[in-house]
């Protein structure tokens, strides 16, 4: 299953909202669950999960994230970006137990 | 909390084998999925491939051939060797969290746990 994500850089201004768009090449949905997750890396860090199963926060993530979409068409939504929040954004499907990855984005201080 | 923590070489030569070790402490291993997927520097994730408590494996294709991963429930430890290693090997290795396991049905909350990851550089 390929994962595209866009854009690619996204510039943003603190306390300003920002999406993120996943597209997958089949449908992720399945049993009642979109079989897709959220993280966010950080320069030197691990990945981190925000999202999963399209829309569940994992544990303690802030409530400004948020996951919405179904079937093939997904989206991240940061209410209001934090200086905390800038990094690279992975979109990543666990339909099959062969994941695959989105290419990713970076959110950066506009 | 579970905690992972990777550990092996940082070096390996072309055409050896690279090994990474990730041990887990906090929670026992056992009844859950494990993840290992890799990152070069400065690019995307790639599956590796996952691994249940019990043994049961499921590979990325592209690797399989030269793949091998294993669990020790005893030591709590997962482990992964890659044979025949080039350049394009090269990359932070990562293990995680998946699915869990019980009463006979999978529960999924995402790669909720990942290790800080072990950077390997293959060279001759």
């Amino acid at each position: 299953i390929v994962m595209t994500q866009s854009p690619l850089s996204l510039p943003v201004t603190p306390g300003e909202p920002a999406s993120i768009s996943c597209r997958s090449s089949q449908s992720l949905h399945n049993n009642g669950y979109n079989y897709v997750d959220w993280y966010l890396q950080k320069p030197g860090q691990s990945p981190r999960l925000l999202i999963y199963l399209g829309s569940n926060r994992a544990s303690g993530v802030p409530d400004r994230f948020s996951g919405s979409g179904s079937g093939t068409d997904f989206t991240l939504t940061i209410s209001r970006v934090e200086a905390e929040d800038f990094g690279v954004y992975y979109c990543m499907q666990a339909l099959e137990s062969r994941l695959s990855f989105g290419g990713g984005t970076k959110v950066e201080i506009k | 909390q579970v905690q992972l923590q990777e550990s092996g070489p940082q070096l390996v030569k072309t055409s050896e084998t690279l090994s990474v070790t990730c041990t887990a402490s906090g929670d026992s291993i056992s009844g859950y999925y494990w993840y290992w997927i890799r990152q070069p520097a400065g690019k995307g994730l790639e599956f590796i491939g996952r691994i249940y408590s019990d043994g049961r494996t499921n590979y990325n294709p592209s690797l399989m051939s030269r793949l091998t991963l294993s669990v020790d429930t005893s030591k709590n430890q997962l482990s992964l060797r890659l044979t025949s290693v080039t350049a394009t090997d090269t990359a932070s290795y990562y293990c995680a969290r998946g699915e869990k396991v019980a009463g006979g049905r999978w529960h999924y909350f995402g790669l909720d746990v990942w290790g800080q990851g072990t950077t390997v550089t293959v060279s001759s």
